[in-house]
């Protein structure tokens, strides 16, 4: 069975600082990894994803994330954060084997200090 | 931009009442979700649907929960009787079909948040 490890509950930077959120999984087959925003009391927005190829990819609003298949790591990273992206993130696995099922971690709550 | 539709977005109900909430997909869109959201958590899947028939269940509470798409469209998610422990928000979600066997991003709506008194 897949999961997803969001080992930081809370994080809070200052406006203008760089973030890295971590994000490790656990799945046999290449995984299918995403990346969500949510604002409070909203559905669920696609930062990026993951499906081959080149294992750093881009996203919107400035953010990027790296595959690592050695570490089981899926970290998003920002180099400048705003005061808009405070909310919650949450990394996501799929399975390979079809189903589109994902797997959720239980998210990172992001604060930032202007 | 095209957008996955809920309603009602907040839903109060007492303890051992019927609930019922209501998802449109994106138009198109043969695959839809629905997710429990508890507070603090991330999104856990209750029931996936392809077109009108159910294709995991494995998580939803068929003891009081049901969940139905008659036409391969719309959808409803029902709760009867309500309990405390339901109050979360609960997502709807929806993919095209995968014609490549590639996964889709899966696209969420603005979540109904229910509260049991």
């Amino acid at each position: 069975a897949q999961s997803v490890t969001q080992p930081d509950i809370h994080i809070t930077v200052s406006e203008g600082a760089s973030l890295e959120l971590r994000c490790n999984y656990s799945y046999g087959a290449t995984p299918y990894l995403f990346w969500y925003v949510q604002s409070p009391g909203q559905g669920l927005q696609l930062l990026l994803k993951y499906f081959s190829g080149d294992t750093l990819v881009q996203g919107i609003k400035g953010f990027e994330a790296e595959f690592k298949r050695s570490q089981s790591s899926f970290n998003l990273r920002k180099p400048s954060v705003h005061w808009s992206d405070a909310a919650e993130y949450f990394c996501a696995v799929g399975a390979s084997g079809g189903g589109n099922k994902l797997t959720f971690g239980t998210g990172t709550q992001l604060k930032v200090e202007l | 931009e095209a957008e996955v539709a809920q309603s009602p977005r907040y839903k109060i109900t007492e303890k051992s009442q019927a609930v019922a909430f209501w998802c449109d997909p994106i138009s198109g869109h043969a695959t839809l979700y629905w997710y429990r959201q508890i507070l603090g958590q991330g999104p856990e899947l209750l029931v996936q649907f392809q077109d009108e028939s159910v294709v995991d269940d494995s998580q939803l509470p068929k003891d009081r929960f049901s969940a139905e798409r008659l036409k391969g469209v719309d959808s409803t998610l029902k709760i009867q009787p309500a309990e405390l422990g339901d109050s979360a928000m609960y997502l709807c979600a929806s993919t095209p079909n995968s014609v490549s066997g590639k996964p889709y991003e899966q696209y969420f709506g603005p979540g109904t948040r229910l509260t049991v008194t």
